[in-house]
């Protein structure tokens, strides 16, 4: 059973356009909430955290509904430079340190 | 901005050998972390690090992975005697809390590890 799932798509949308991934994970003790993004051969980097009440970065927002175990990223005005894998990533219960991360959802966003 | 460094940023060895592999956390930072991706593979959680103990491994860190912190400034993360599929990207992280406290991981650059 896999901690944590997304859609691996590859998304391509043209810029400007909105586009949304979700994700699913397992453990319902789970207590924190990521979206990282990674690039191409590169490290994960902290997109943002992602709260009960859901959060708005920018053009970014998260979502959470702990009762379907479900996480969501918006991206509203999309960039080139917002081309990346989006990686969901779940702290897996109470007290551990380590995080589970998701296989990521390649966007690329086309001129 | 501080950030995370890692030395070597690709290391190269023949299966069996000993390779060591070293990190500079963000300097007050508390817990440090080793992470492993394999190529066209999710990131997947090695070990944390807290007040000079392990606090948590994972099955893959098995005997033959060890961690130390042999001073102020240097996490390693040693194999012992390398596998193939060791081969890998290697990403060390740090944080001045843990996840559920809120706080985020920062990682460093990586080191591929290339296993022959």
């Amino acid at each position: 059973r896999k901690e944590v799932e997304q859609d691996p798509g590859p998304f391509n949308v043209p810029e400007g356009a909105t586009v949304a991934f979700n994700c699913t994970y397992s453990n319902s003790a789970s207590q924190s909430f990521f979206w990282y993004r990674q690039d191409c051969r590169k490290e994960p980097k902290l997109l943002m955290s992602v709260y009960s009440s859901g959060n708005e970065d920018g053009r970014f927002t998260a979502q959470l509904n702990r009762a379907s175990q479900y996480i969501s990223l918006l991206i509203r005005d999309s960039k080139l430079s917002d081309s990346a894998t989006y990686l969901c990533v779940v702290n897996n219960e109470t007290g551990a340190n380590n995080l589970f991360f998701g296989t990521g959802t390649r966007l690329t966003v086309i001129p | 901005e501080p950030e995370v460094t890692q030395t070597p940023s690709h290391q190269v060895t023949q299966m069996g050998q000993e390779v060591i592999l070293r990190c500079v956390p963000i300097s007050n930072h508390l817990y440090f972390y080793w992470y492993r991706q394999i190529l066209g593979q999710k990131v997947e959680f090695l070990v944390s690090f807290y007040n000079n103990e392990i606090s948590e491994k994972s099955e893959i860190f098995d005997d033959q992975f060890s961690v130390e912190r042999p001073d102020g400034s240097n996490f390693t993360l040693k194999i012992r005697s390398t596998k193939l599929e060791d081969s890998a990207m290697y990403f060390c992280a740090s944080s001045e809390a843990t996840p559920q406290a809120g706080d985020t991981q920062y990682f460093g650059p990586g080191t591929r590890l290339t296993v022959l």
